[in-house]
């Protein structure tokens, strides 16, 4: 596609479920970014994925976080045993990786909402 | 010490006046630099890079570099009711990945 698509757009899960937020980056895009934006701040750097190198998973913020890429196309972050405090909007991110301007390519975010 | 800085604000500013936007990062080793602009409910886009010391500058938007100081602007001139978003600093360093700022809420006052 143009651009990063994310799905779904919104989730509204309760409290103990799995969730798996789904990101298919800009074809050719090397790099893959995972970031959660809480209401009202910044981001917060997840993962990241570039090429066939082992991810960057420094982010994370607990074991129930993990991610997944299949070669250089989608990915997946899944959060298990959800909790309140990870109601955020997770936000999927793609770049030409080594080589290029170093811009990020946002998708329109996952919203998720743990009840 | 957060690795990149930024006030939250709101800074205000009135139509046509200078907004100035600030950040400063604590990795040395940093080597991009970038700013990018979300409106509200809306993702970030990229403005600006900058790579090297000193200014550049593209249409009313001038980014300054001073790593000595660890220093990053942002300036907008003649600023626009549409320009009101939350200005986000991103520094790609050792880390591999861009580490973002928590935002300055911009609002340009008609």
């Amino acid at each position: 596609g143009a651009g990063v698509s994310q799905s779904p757009s919104n989730k509204v899960t309760e409290k103990g479920k799995d969730v798996e937020l789904r990101c298919d980056p800009i074809s050719g895009h090397t790099a893959l970014y995972w970031y959660r934006q809480r209401l009202g701040q910044g981001l917060e750097f997840l993962i990241y994925f570039q090429g066939n190198s082992a991810p960057d998973k420094s982010g994370l913020p607990s074991d129930r976080f993990s991610a997944e890429r299949t070669g250089e196309s989608v990915s997946t972050l899944t959060i298990q045993r959800t909790q309140q405090e990870d109601s955020a909007v997770y936000l999927c991110a793609s770049s030409a990786g080594q080589g290029g301007t170093g811009e990020l390519f946002f998708g329109e975010g996952s919203r998720l909402t743990v009840l | 010490q957060k690795e990149v800085e930024q006030n939250s604000g709101p800074l205000s500013v009135p139509e046509g006046a200078i907004a100035s936007l600030n950040c400063t990062y604590s990795d040395r080793g940093s080597q991009s630099f970038f700013w990018y602009r979300q409106y509200s409910g809306k993702s970030p886009e990229l403005i600006m890079f900058i790579y090297s010391n000193g200014d550049k500058e593209d249409g009313r938007f001038t980014a300054q570099l001073n790593k000595a100081s660890q220093y990053v602007s942002l300036l907008i001139r003649d600023s626009q009711p549409s320009d009101s978003a939350t200005y986000l600093c991103a520094v790609e360093g050792g880390r591999r990945a861009l580490t973002f700022g928590s935002g300055t809420r911009l609002q340009v006052q008609p």
